[in-house]
């Protein structure tokens, strides 16, 4: 099972700033498996990236991603009031388990 | 638009069993997978199971050991996931959800299922 960790676990930052996430992957990871989703208090996980860097349909150019093999960065430009949120990476690939980290904050600074 | 919509939240006994509904709209049902993962209170989401939305492929978790089931009536467009032999870890909200291109695209509200003695 590939085991996925993010970091930090908090991220203090303020409005306008840029966030920078990181997922770290126990094994090696194509770069076509890996996704990230946002998490607000009370609702379901939300798709932001998939195959690493592509945006899912609506999400703002403001998220990004990148990475390859075992290590995987969501950058987010400029912070907006409604990006203070949990981020979590997915890996996909092969067989099952699927698995997720174990999510990063962003909260106000 | 896709919609997952979920039955609503369950209190089980340690030891019974719980069943909850995910009822698809707004696409064709069987060209998509149905996913589902629950999230334990402060704990990473976690992945129980699929099944195909057009045969009755199915795969659940070794993690749970034979305790999920998950089936469908594709004349409902409905997805069902049962636990059984419940215990107070077990206490989580669970999610269903589409897979579209391996990812997981559209989510359900979520079910809350409370294990309480």
């Amino acid at each position: 099972e590939i085991v996925l960790t993010q970091s930090p676990g908090t991220l203090s930052l303020s409005p306008g700033e840029r966030a920078t996430l990181s997922c770290r992957a126990s094994q090696s990871v194509r770069s076509t498996d890996l996704a990230w989703y946002q998490q607000k208090p009370g609702q379901a996980p939300r798709l932001l990236i998939y195959r690493a860097s592509s945006r899912a349909t609506g999400i703002p150019d403001r998220f990004s991603g990148s990475g390859s093999g075992t290590d995987f960065t969501l950058t987010i430009s400029r912070l907006e009031p409604e990006d203070f949120a949990l981020y979590y990476c997915q890996q996909y690939g092969g067989s099952p388990p699927w698995t997720f980290g174990q999510g990063t904050k962003v909260e106000i600074k | 638009q896709v919609q997952l919509v979920q039955s609503g939240a369950e209190v089980k006994k340690p030891g019974a069993s719980v069943k909850i509904s995910c009822k698809a709209s707004g696409y064709t049902f069987s060209n998509f997978p149905i996913q589902w993962v629950r999230q334990a209170p402060g704990q990473r989401l976690e992945w129980m199971g699929w099944i195909n939305g057009g045969n009755d492929n199915t795969k659940s978790s070794e993690r749970f050991q034979g305790r999920v089931t998950i089936t469908k009536d594709t004349s409902a467009s409905t997805v069902y996931m049962e636990l059984s032999s419940l215990g107070v870890e077990d206490t989580a909200i669970y999610y269903c959800a589409r897979q579209s291109d391996l990812v997981f695209d559209s989510w359900g509200q979520g079910t809350l299922v409370t294990v309480s003695s």
